[in-house]
């Protein structure tokens, strides 16, 4: 079973319109973290904003939140106000503490493209 | 402070050469992850170190591919004779302990087998 799902292969957003990148994980574990990552063209993994499983809020970071639905296991996250710059892959990845170490599993990615 | 340091960034071999990547982690990290990215996909999860010991090298393949990382000096990831498959996006990651919040990576060896 996949323990990380991004079911969105490609998006398209207006210029300053919110939108929201959707991502589902699959864990028994009860302790974990979920990250979100920006790769933009140029390839490097740019790191947006962290969940812990036991946040009692929603993480925030600037522009990027992440709606975390801890019984339906999604961490989607919303970017407002979408600039050109935007546009890249972006890749949800989860922490298990039952591995050893920082271990990240990494979703398949979402395309992401803002149109002007 | 330096980020994770990868080079090179780019790297062509020809099928049947060994190829040598290299990661220096951020200054106070002694954990250290390798990840493949394959094209249009997302990383995939190789080896995991510490200085001078491997912890978990379970999404290594079997043959050709091993990873150190030396009491001084950088990671290696070494991958001995390379075929086309072995295209790919190579990341390194580093942290200082198994519980930060922040998985810091560099910016990543492209290689390509021709």
């Amino acid at each position: 079973a996949q323990k990380i799902t991004q079911t969105q292969p490609g998006m398209f957003v207006q210029e300053k319109e919110a939108v929201t990148l959707d991502c589902t994980y699959d864990t028994s574990d009860p302790s974990y973290g979920l990250f979100w990552y920006k790769q933009p063209s140029s390839g490097e993994m740019i790191f947006l904003i962290y969940q812990g499983s036991y946040d009692q809020q929603n993480a925030t970071e600037g522009r990027y939140s992440l709606n975390f639905q801890k019984a339906r296991k999604s961490a989607n996250l919303v970017i407002s106000a979408s600039q050109l710059g935007d546009s890249a892959m972006y890749f949800c990845a989860m922490r298990e503490t039952n591995n050893a170490g920082n271990m990240l599993t990494f979703g398949g990615g979402t395309r992401l493209m803002v149109k002007p | 402070n330096a980020g994770v340091m990868q080079n090179p960034r780019h790297l062509v071999r020809r099928r049947g050469q060994e190829a040598r990547l290299r990661c220096s982690p951020m200054k106070g990290h002694s954990h250290v992850y390798w990840y493949r990215q394959l094209p249009e996909e997302g990383l995939k999860f190789m080896v995991y170190l510490q200085k001078e010991n491997i912890i978990d090298e379970s999404g290594m393949p079997k043959e050709r591919f091993s990873a150190e990382f030396p009491k001084e000096g950088p990671s290696i990831l070494r991958i001995q004779q390379v075929v086309r498959g072995d295209s790919a996006a190579y990341f390194c990651a580093s942290s200082p302990r198994t519980d930060n919040t922040e998985a810091f990576f560099g910016q990543g060896t492209r290689l390509t087998v021709v």
